[in-house]
């Protein structure tokens, strides 16, 4: 069964940094079918990147994926005010699928 | 405007059982496969099932094969999960959602607000 395991947990930054997070599986990833969430409290999720590096309809571009096999990262080049979230990596192309990570908080530093 | 509302949570027993409703409007709904996602509190998020289009193909995790069904009616734009045999580990927050492309099961552009459901005696 395939592990997503996010990093870091937690990541305490200041708007206008950049943010590098990381999922990692604990096999590869077919396809690269790597998709990331944004949650933020009391909101259902939002997508923010299909296909490892994807951006969905109406994200900016401050948001980008990469990487592929086991190694995926979201990036957000520059943090906007609403950007402090929890951000959820999801696999869908091993089984079992649709398997979420357990998210990492970035919050205000 | 894509629009899904989640609908039929509440506090339920150990044991018994639920019915969730999810109305969608804003697309094509009989194109889609749709799907349930729920988050127990202060948890992450898990799937927990997927039905095709037609309604003819149905998808669950092991964690709630045999207790849960989903079904859909495509005349009423209607998506729904007949809960049964409920435990306390299916306390969460359920969010009804669509795939992003037709065809596709993962992953999902829009979702609905969440329906608690709490199971506690």
């Amino acid at each position: 069964e395939i592990v997503l395991t996010q990093s870091p947990g937690t990541l305490s930054l200041s708007p206008g940094e950049r943010a590098t997070l990381s999922c990692r599986a604990s096999q590869s990833i077919s396809s690269s079918y790597l998709a990331w969430y944004q949650q933020k409290p009391g909101q259902a999720p939002r997508l923010l990147i299909y296909g490892a590096s994807s951006r969905a309809t109406g994200i900016p571009d401050r948001f980008s994926g990469s990487g592929s096999g086991t190694d995926f990262t979201l990036t957000i080049s520059r943090l906007e005010p609403e950007d402090f979230a929890v951000y959820y990596c999801q696999q869908y192309g091993s089984s079992p699928p649709g398997t979420f990570g357990l998210g990492t908080k970035v919050e205000i530093k | 405007e894509v629009q899904l509302l989640g609908s039929g949570g509440g506090l339920v027993q150990p044991g018994g059982s639920l019915r969730l409703s999810c109305a969608a409007s804003g697309f094509t709904f009989s194109n889609y496969v749709m799907t349930w996602v729920r988050q127990a509190p202060g948890k992450g998020l898990e799937w927990v099932s997927s039905i095709s289009g037609s309604g003819g193909t149905t998808y669950y995790a092991d964690s709630v094969k045999g207790r849960f069904t989903i079904s859909r009616d495509n005349s009423k734009n209607t998506l729904y999960m007949q809960m049964n045999s409920l435990r306390a580990e299916d306390t969460a927050v359920y969010y009804c959602a669509k795939v992003v492309g037709v065809g596709e099961l993962f992953p999902f552009d829009y979702w609905g607000r969440g329906t608690l459901v709490t199971v506690s005696s």
